[in-house]
């Protein structure tokens, strides 16, 4: 079946550091793939997505996320965190399932940043 | 483009009590889909439409719940009756074309119901 797992559920980082969110996918064909960010009291924003080519895909505010076939997985980066980034980010593959084609959502990973 | 937008932003209704949430995606999206966002269990697809046509509505938790979209700038989110179990963030997204497209969320209804 089809899956999505952040196992992060907490991270803090300080301003300024780096920053890495995984993200592992279970599904048999190569999926779309997408980060979504979500801040208090706010809809899910789209950061990036993939679809095929380059597996490096860059995104708004400085992310960028890293398509590994091999490893099944689709994790999130930025070189220098802001404290504006604080937020809850979410993993999502656009797959079929069940005859349909769905969008499956990881449980997400909420990030804070001290200054 | 004003984006998808949701009302109420907050719903606080007592046990028992019908509730209607409603969306109006944005102008010209051809999919638009209702999920439900809890602690528990993250984010839940309840159900979603294709050109104003119910295409899944397998994550609908119960015959309680029910979903309409009389035509393709508004659906509603019809809950009857309520229960405390129902508490959530009820988001509505729209998508333009097919999955290669990404979701736009509106800001999403609080619903407490006590």
């Amino acid at each position: 079946a089809q899956s999505v797992t952040q196992p992060d559920i907490h991270i803090t980082v300080s301003e300024g550091a780096s920053l890495e969110l995984r993200c592992n996918y279970s599904y048999g064909a190569t999926p779309y793939l997408f980060w979504y960010v979500q801040s208090p009291g706010q809809g899910l924003q789209l950061l990036l997505k993939y679809f095929s080519g380059d597996t490096l895909v860059q995104g708004i505010k400085g992310f960028e996320a890293e398509f590994k076939r091999s490893q099944s997985s689709f994790n999130l980066r930025k070189p220098s965190v802001h404290w504006s980034d604080a937020a809850e980010y979410f993993c999502a593959v656009g797959a079929r399932a069940s005859g349909t084609y769905k969008y499956i959502f990881g449980t997400g990973t909420r990030l804070k940043v001290l200054a | 483009d004003a984006g998808v937008i949701q009302s109420p932003r907050h719903e606080v209704t007592e046990m028992g009590q019908e509730v209607t949430l409603r969306c109006k995606p944005i102008s010209g999206h051809d999919y638009l889909f209702w999920y439900r966002q809890t602690m528990m269990r993250g984010l839940e697809l309840l159900i979603y439409f294709n050109n104003n046509v119910p295409i899944d509505d397998s994550g609908m938790p119960e015959d309680r719940f029910s979903a309409k979209m009389p035509n393709a700038s508004f659906s509603t989110l019809k809950i009857q009756p309520s229960e405390p179990r129902d508490s959530a963030v009820y988001f509505c997204a729209s998508r333009l074309g097919q999955l290669n497209s990404p979701l736009h969320f509106g800001n999403g209804t609080r619903l407490t119901v006590t």
